[in-house]
């Protein structure tokens, strides 16, 4: 089946400390893979895609995410988070020809002053 | 460019009652998503349009209908609301399977 696990229902860090957001995914196909994030009453925000090539990949407001097929992960790093970031992140996964999206349950993040 | 649109923000239903959420996208995209959040269940898709003149069932159907009016409008009916579909409701779209869909800001439905 194909499903998308966010492992970590809730997030805390202090500000200005590194951030590591897991994703592992289940897909059939080849996989495309999306972080997307989510502000207070917000619609979702992409912060990032992979489709192929480098594994590595760098999105908006200092986020990258590296994806390791071995191991079905898509997880989404920040060297040093802002106040700012809090907010709600979601993975997805898709890539067959029904072009839909599936999506983690996502991860909410908490910054500490 | 106004991305994605939806009508209305907010609505409170009465069980019973029926109404219609509206979705409008200016980016000339053949697809179009619609999908419900609830808490700790992420986004489940409900139905969606491939291209115009096409519609599919998705994960959470019952309880919808939908309509692609054209290649801009993609509509959300629900005919008899239930307290379980008390849930934010969001419009997607994009142009195929490669490009990451664009979300609409949200409706936020309540039914009593």
């Amino acid at each position: 089946a194909q499903s998308v696990t966010q492992p970590d229902i809730h997030i805390t860090v202090s500000e200005g400390a590194s951030l590591e957001l897991r994703c592992n995914y289940s897909y059939g196909a080849t996989p495309y893979l999306f972080w997307y994030v989510q502000s207070p009453g917000q619609g979702l925000q992409l912060l990032l895609k992979y489709f192929s090539g480098d594994t590595l990949v760098q999105g908006i407001k200092g986020f990258e995410a590296e994806f390791k097929r071995s191991q079905s992960s898509f997880n989404l790093r920040k060297p040093s988070v802002h106040w700012s970031d809090a907010a709600e992140y979601f993975c997805a996964v898709g890539g067959d020809s029904s072009y839909k999206l599936i999506f983690g349950s996502g991860t909410r993040l908490l910054v500490r002053p | 460019n106004a991305g994605v649109t939806q009508t209305p923000k907010f609505q409170v239903l009465k069980t019973g009652q029926s109404m219609t959420l509206q979705c409008a996208q200016d980016m000339n995209h053949n697809s179009m998503y619609w999908y419900r959040q609830d808490p700790g269940m992420g986004l489940r898709l409900i139905y969606y349009s491939a291209s115009e003149g096409t519609t599919d069932k998705g994960e959470v159907p019952n309880g919808y209908n939908v309509s692609r009016l054209n290649k801009r409008e993609f509509s959300l009916r629900l005919e008899s609301a239930a307290p379980s579909q008390t849930s934010v409701y969001f419009c997607a779209s994009n142009t195929g399977v490669e490009a990451e869909q664009y979300f609409g800001p949200g409706t936020r439905l309540t039914v009593t």
